[in-house]
């Protein structure tokens, strides 16, 4: 069993649709991070948290850490949200990221 | 400039060539770290600098692996005899003082050995 582990792993909707990803994982964390990378390209990490929420347009992530989960949502989504969307936990003491294995949105016009 | 900088975007040699992957980091950032993305793969972590410093070398792949950051900004990553199974793209990123802060990614260099 990975340690953190993403869930779908692909995910096709309609544009406008509510989006929501999940991640869980099993080892203690300091924070967790959300990042994006779209085809051919560089990482962008959206977020990074520890706990609560946070939100930056259309994005909002969240994160339990009693339960060791977090969530990515996407309101209104549009096509160039289309990417793939990786949750990365940062462990107690170490600088080493353990990463999800992604999840592949692709939204239709 | 703005963001982590990676150069070549694109690289392409042959088995047996030495490269050379260029990262300039955010202006004042003081750890750096060099992952490797297999196609289809998460990225794997390679290496960590803390300034000039190599604090953690324990991801490259074998001692053909080589990173340096002589000044504490700019880092090369160099790779020797390439073999095949080096063709990957080569993350870094960078992030303010601490490691337990957000980390920013470059766009990469994507690496095919032929």
């Amino acid at each position: 069993k990975n340690e953190v582990e993403q869930s779908p792993q692909n995910l096709t909707a309609q544009e406008g649709e509510f989006i929501t990803i999940n991640c869980s994982y099993s080892v203690g964390i300091s924070a967790l991070h959300w990042l994006q990378q779209h085809p051919g390209g560089g990482i962008v990490s959206l977020f990074m948290l520890s706990s609560g929420k946070k939100k930056h347009g259309r994005l909002i992530a969240t994160i339990n850490i009693q339960e060791k989960h977090s969530s990515l949502h996407i309101t209104a989504s549009h096509p160039r949200d289309s990417a793939v969307y990786i949750c990365a936990a940062l462990p107690d003491s170490n600088y080493q990221l353990i990463w999800g294995a992604g999840t592949k949105l692709i939204i239709k016009p | 400039g703005a963001g982590v900088s990676q150069s070549p975007r694109y690289k392409v040699a042959k088995r047996g060539q030495d490269v050379a992957l260029r990262c300039d980091p955010i202006s004042g950032h003081v750890s750096l770290f060099w992952y490797q993305q297999a196609l289809g793969q998460g990225p794997e972590f390679l290496t960590y600098f803390q300034n000039e410093a190599q604090l953690d070398k324990s991801g490259l792949p074998s001692d053909r692996f080589f990173a340096e950051r002589p000044e504490g900004s700019v880092s090369t990553l160099k790779i020797q005899r390439t073999q095949q199974e080096d063709s990957a793209v080569y993350l870094c990123a960078s992030n303010q003082q601490g490691w337990n802060q957000p980390q920013h990614f470059g766009d990469g260099t994507r690496l095919s050995i032929l």
